[in-house]
């Protein structure tokens, strides 16, 4: 059972848009959630991350935001480049060590210039 | 600084065999955790180790276990392997355990199991 869901495997922008990202969770004990990227034949970088505490959280052209009442978590990217082309996981931690993250399947993204 | 690494970087097995995989983390770092990867079920935790102390284990079998070193490095190990276990594992250190504590990846090891 997945207690941290990316339901679209894809999304493709055009460049200067505004991407969305989405991610929905199960467990209510989460209380941290992070964002990777991921380029092919690289592990995953981290981008932004957000506590339970907050709804909102803003690092340059990225930004997520946190709905703990309806379990869902978004990462919006603006302006959109089309460097920001790979896939995005979402993760989540229940608060104990952060080396037990519960990924999200991923969403590629395709940023079209 | 010098990233996480991750030796080999492909590795071609057939059923029945054993690997072993090495992570070197970041200096300084001191937990490294291990994921597996693949297509449909993403990055999965495997375990976490910290101080040579195993904190975390995800839910694999025991064909699946690990160490780690007192200079942080780390191994993971898979017995008697089957094809389902290709995949990319990847490593991931940070300096310490607990939120917040950013993980940073390797490049991961291709596992290829024939």
């Amino acid at each position: 059972d997945q207690q941290v869901k990316q339901n679209s495997p894809s999304l493709s922008v055009q460049e200067g848009r505004i991407s969305i990202l989405n991610c929905d969770y199960t467990n209510s004990m989460f209380d941290y959630f992070l964002w990777y990227k991921k380029y092919p034949a690289e592990g995953p970088t981290f981008l932004i991350s957000i506590s339970s505490i907050k709804d909102k959280n803003e690092d340059g052209r990225f930004t997520v935001f946190l709905n703990k009442s309806a379990k869902h978590l978004s990462l919006h990217i603006v302006p959109s480049q089309p460097g920001d082309s790979a896939v995005y996981f979402c993760a989540a931690s229940d608060g104990g060590s952060q080396g037990n993250l519960i990924f999200g399947k991923g969403t590629k993204l395709s940023v079209k210039p | 600084k010098a990233g996480v690494t991750q030796t080999p970087r492909y590795l071609i097995k057939t059923r029945g065999q054993q690997v072993t995989l090495s992570c070197s983390p970041i200096s300084g770092h001191r937990s490294v955790s291990w994921y597996q990867q693949t297509p449909g079920q993403g990055l999965q935790f495997l375990f976490e180790y910290f101080s040579e102390t195993q904190r975390n284990k995800g839910n694999f079998p025991g064909r699946f276990s690990g160490r780690q070193f007192s200079n942080s490095r780390s191994e993971m190990n898979v017995s008697t392997l089957e094809l389902g276990d290709s995949a990319l594992y990847l490593c991931a250190s940070s300096l310490g355990t607990g939120i917040p504590n950013e993980q940073f990846f390797g490049p991961g090891t291709r596992l290829t199991v024939l």
